[in-house]
């Protein structure tokens, strides 16, 4: 499978504890997105890079959450401290990154289900 | 702020029947409408995009038309058939033209 891959693909946690997401792009993608689903709702924006440098971020994603792409590949979303209402689908982009606004293909998420 | 709302939230259709979906849109400078198409427990699957310089874009069964004096744009689909069942989201680009902001979804459901 070529397209976007996302570990783990589930994550269950108790409150308070940290919890780390990956997500490898499609090859030669230059942009890569998270956005977090929750139940019956449409995917919400967090964050993007282009490369490896973060270039925007969401007033949703908080200083519980980090995101790095560090050698402009995969990225990893951190969110430290996790609450109840963490819980949600996160699911990662990417792009080429030809143009400023291009096609976005999604990943399969991780579901993430703080108890 | 962006804001992106999408109508209806359910949809029941009967097999060979059309559906549409509409959508409207705050923010003047968003440039990009794509449309998705996401199945049970699966990823959002890009189906149709359209950009601000166009008006319509067909591709076999499905449709896009966009209004940008009245920012709406709506997604057809024609001759539904029972696979086309999922949940559709809307979304356009936000000021800076790199986030998507979506729609809540639709529930579509084509009967057979």
């Amino acid at each position: 499978d070529t397209g976007v891959s996302q570990d783990p693909r589930h994550k269950i946690t108790k409150r308070g504890q940290n919890v780390t997401f990956r997500c490898d792009p499609i090859s030669e993608h230059n942009r890569l997105y998270w956005y977090r689903q929750t139940l019956g709702q449409g995917p919400e924006f967090l964050t993007y890079f282009q490369n490896e440098a973060q270039l925007e971020k969401s007033r949703l994603l908080s200083d519980r959450f980090s995101a790095e792409r560090p050698k402009g590949s995969f990225s990893t979303l951190e969110i430290q401290r996790t609450e109840q209402g963490d819980s949600a689908m996160y699911l990662c982009a990417s792009s080429v990154g030809a143009t400023i606004s291009d096609e976005q293909y999604f990943g399969p998420g991780t579901r993430l289900t703080v108890t | 702020g962006e804001n992106v709302e999408q109508h209806p939230s359910t949809l029941s259709v009967q097999e060979g029947d059309s559906a549409v979906i509409k959508c409207t849109y705050s923010d003047s400078a968003s440039n990009y409408f794509p449309w998705y198409k996401q199945e049970l427990g699966k990823r959002p699957q890009l189906i149709i995009d359209i950009r601000s310089n166009v008006g319509e874009k067909k591709d076999q069964r499905i449709a896009v038309t966009l209004n940008k004096t009245a920012k709406h744009f709506s997604l057809h689909i024609t001759e539904t058939q029972p696979e086309d069942s999922a949940v559709y989201f809307c979304a356009a680009s936000n000021r800076s033209g790199y986030a998507l902001n979506f729609g809540k979804g639709t529930s579509l459901l084509v009967t057979p």
